[in-house]
């Protein structure tokens, strides 16, 4: 129930194309959808976030799609560049118990100069 | 803002000895969350404590883990007995107040090897 899945585990993109992850979550109390990156020997950081009342936000070259019937959410990455390779991560937490976050199990993107 | 600062980034500990991990959260935060990351995984909740309390500690293994948030100084997490499954990075995080949405910044991290 507290669990987040996330596809593909890694993912090699050329420079300029569409990066996409995919998260499935089965918890509906879940209303906080944020994206994590995270560079080597770094700490996560938030990239963007999304509530389950708006079907897509977008960030610049970031877009969040999420799905409430389906219970799935994807980060798309537009014209992506080299400066993008990191693993990323998504999140899901709810106002139950201490707002803590669930991670998805991340995803090491790669992109090709 | 210096942000989240952790200490010391790298540590090694023999088996059996203790490992302690301080975190400095942001100034005018009050919420602290610690989190495991073991490779090629995602992080995973270990407790959440507010200054000299334990909110939730669902995440931390019953035994040789604890954590503490003094009134005064870093938030603590301490290992005892380390073993070599213990290995992983250790990151915290911290919130100025209850909603994970707002002002939740992660360290980065202390990488534990347990040798």
């Amino acid at each position: 129930q507290q669990q987040v899945k996330q596809s593909p585990q890694s993912l090699i993109v050329q420079k300029g194309g569409i990066s996409i992850i995919n998260c499935a979550y089965e918890n509906t109390a879940f209303d906080y959808f944020p994206w994590y990156q995270q560079f080597p020997g770094k700490g996560p950081a938030l990239l963007i976030a999304i509530r389950p009342d708006v079907s897509e936000k977008k960030e610049g070259r970031f877009t969040i799609s999420f799905n409430k019937s389906a219970k799935q959410f994807s980060l798309h990455i537009m014209d992506s560049q080299p400066g993008d390779s990191a693993t990323y991560f998504c999140a899901a937490s709810s106002k139950e118990g201490a707002q803590k976050l669930v991670f998805g199990q991340g995803t090491r993107l790669t992109i090709n100069p | 803002n210096a942000g989240v600062m952790q200490n010391p980034r790298h540590l090694v500990r023999r088996r059996g000895q203790e490992a302690r991990l301080r975190c400095s959260p942001m100034k005018g935060h009050s919420h602290v969350y610690w989190y495991r990351q073991l490779p090629e995984e995602g992080l995973k909740f270990m407790v959440y404590l507010q200054k000299e309390n334990i909110i939730d500690e669902s995440g931390m293994p019953k035994e040789r883990f604890s954590a503490e948030f003094p009134k005064e100084g870093p938030s603590i997490l301490r290992i005892q007995q380390v073993v070599r499954g213990d290995s992983a990075a250790y990151f915290c995080a911290s919130s100025p107040r209850i909603e994970v949405s707002y002002g939740y910044t992660f360290g980065s991290g202390t990488r534990l090897t347990v040798v």
